[in-house]
């Protein structure tokens, strides 16, 4: 069955510097993608980056950056330069690609990043 | 292009009373799913549509009914509502790709 796994419930980060987000996941497909969301204290889901499993290259949106290291089945989350609105949950999840379910997503618990000024 | 809408943003029901979450999308997705987050989890899918007439369950359908008798609608219903319900739900549209588009979520509170 399919999992994601942060174990990381909670970061702190000094304003300016980078911090990784920790995310693993588990699958038998050979096609997947991977999401990284925020939510903040509003409660809402915004999208970050995404990782096609056949893309060569690491995404990059930005501040964000996704380290995708497929045999060892990790899609950590980089994020440079924080900022105090970086503050906020954040989710990693995955999805098949192949299949009928293809529009839905698993989800970690997330990782609560507290940055500090 | 309002993208994915929900009503309400916040709802208090008692124990055995039912009601219906709506959920609508203008982008002409096929795919459509519920999820509800409970504190200290991800979101977990409830129910899931992969185009008009077509729905499945997820991973914690008890206690919901789905329908999608339009592209655009996708409405959530609890058919006697629980403490255990007691969440915020989130309603998804997706082209089936690498995007996938929440709504703003309910709150929904069930005494």
């Amino acid at each position: 069955a399919q999992k994601i796994t942060q174990t990381q419930p909670g970061m702190f980060v000094q304003e300016k510097e980078a911090v990784t987000l920790d995310c693993t996941y588990d699958t038998s497909d050979q096609s997947y993608g991977l999401f990284w969301y925020k939510q903040p204290s509003s409660g809402e889901m915004i999208f970050l980056i995404y990782q096609g499993s056949y893309d060569e290259q690491n995404a990059t949106e930005g501040r964000y950056s996704l380290n995708f290291q497929k045999a060892r089945k990790s899609a950590n989350l980089v994020i440079s330069a924080s900022q105090l609105g970086d503050s906020a949950m954040y989710f990693c999840a995955m999805r098949e690609l192949d299949g009928g379910s293809q529009g839905n997503l698993i989800f970690g618990k997330g990782t609560k990043l507290s940055v500090k000024p | 292009n309002a993208g994915v809408t929900q009503t309400p943003k916040f709802q208090v029901l008692k124990t055995g009373q039912s009601m219906t979450l709506q959920c609508a999308q203008d982008m002409n997705h096929e795919y459509m799913s519920w999820y509800r987050q409970d504190p200290g989890m991800g979101l977990r899918l409830i129910h899931y549509s992969v185009g008009a007439g077509i729905t499945d369950q997820g991973e914690v359908p008890n206690g919901y009914n789905v329908s999608r008798s339009t592209t655009e609608d996708f409405p959530l219903r609890l058919l006697s509502a629980a403490p255990s319900q007691t969440s915020v739900y989130f309603c998804a549209s997706s082209p089936g790709n690498n995007e996938q588009f929440f709504g703003p979520g309910t709150r929904l509170t069930v005494l």
